[in-house]
């Protein structure tokens, strides 16, 4: 079955500790995405990437690393979180070919987190 | 820079028609999108536009003017369960023969009995 995942789905953790969100697909998609979705804000690019080793900043890069090593897996890392981090997460992935449906982003199922 | 306009909150009620607009104005535009998220959910593809003109998918509708940077996503005999955030996402050329999606930031719908 064609799908995103992330890991882990809810997460509850203090200022400062360092944290990992794993995102993972098996479509072989070469574009990768973070969002995260504030009430009032919609969805807020964090980082993308375009293939293996190629990654670009969105809106909102503060405090957000992320890897692509493998074109499957896209993590997020907070290295020093904070309670402004505090939000719903979503990773997606799409081809990006410039086909129509092809292009459709799949979203995994979000992590919702929370920085005390 | 994207920029992408929708209104942030519509209410209906259950049978209307109703239709949430999309403005923008970006650069290198190849395609706009629709989905729809329900509370806590992940979003999910409503429709793609990327030639003038309306397309249509049961209940759901979607419209396109490149011209005027416009579009909007007509919803007929609304259902309770079409309560939910619709996003408009327009796809833009980024580099080497890629193109990337940028989102608005969503319309909130409520359907009332």
């Amino acid at each position: 079955e064609a799908q995103v995942t992330q890991n882990p789905r809810y997460l509850i953790t203090v200022t400062g500790k360092k944290l990992t969100v794993t995102c993972s697909q098996n479509m072989n998609h070469e574009y990768m995405s973070w969002y995260r979705q504030d009430p009032g804000l919609g969805l807020r690019q964090i980082y993308y990437s375009m293939n293996v080793e190629v990654t670009d900043k969105g809106d909102v890069p503060e405090g957000y690393k992320v890897s692509r090593k493998e074109k499957r897996n896209f993590p997020l890392i907070l290295e020093s979180p904070s309670p402004n981090q505090t939000s719903l997460y979503f990773c997606a992935s799409s081809f990006i070919t410039g086909g129509p449906n092809t292009d459709t982003q799949y979203f995994g199922p979000g992590t919702r987190l929370t920085v005390l | 820079g994207q920029n992408i306009d929708q209104p942030t909150e519509m209410t209906a009620t259950e049978g209307a028609i109703v239709q949430i607009n999309c403005t923008y104005q970006t650069s290198g535009f190849n395609g706009l999108f629709w989905y729809q998220q329900h509370a806590g959910e992940a979003p999910t593809f409503l429709s793609y536009n990327v030639l003038d003109g309306l397309e249509e998918k049961g209940r759901f509708s979607s419209f396109l003017s490149r011209s005027k940077g416009y579009s909007y996503l007509l919803l007929k005999e609304l259902q309770m369960k079409d309560s939910a955030s619709y996003l408009c996402a327009v796809r833009v050329y980024a580099s080497g023969g890629s193109y990337i999606p940028t989102f608005g930031r969503g319309t909130s719908l409520i359907v009332h009995p």
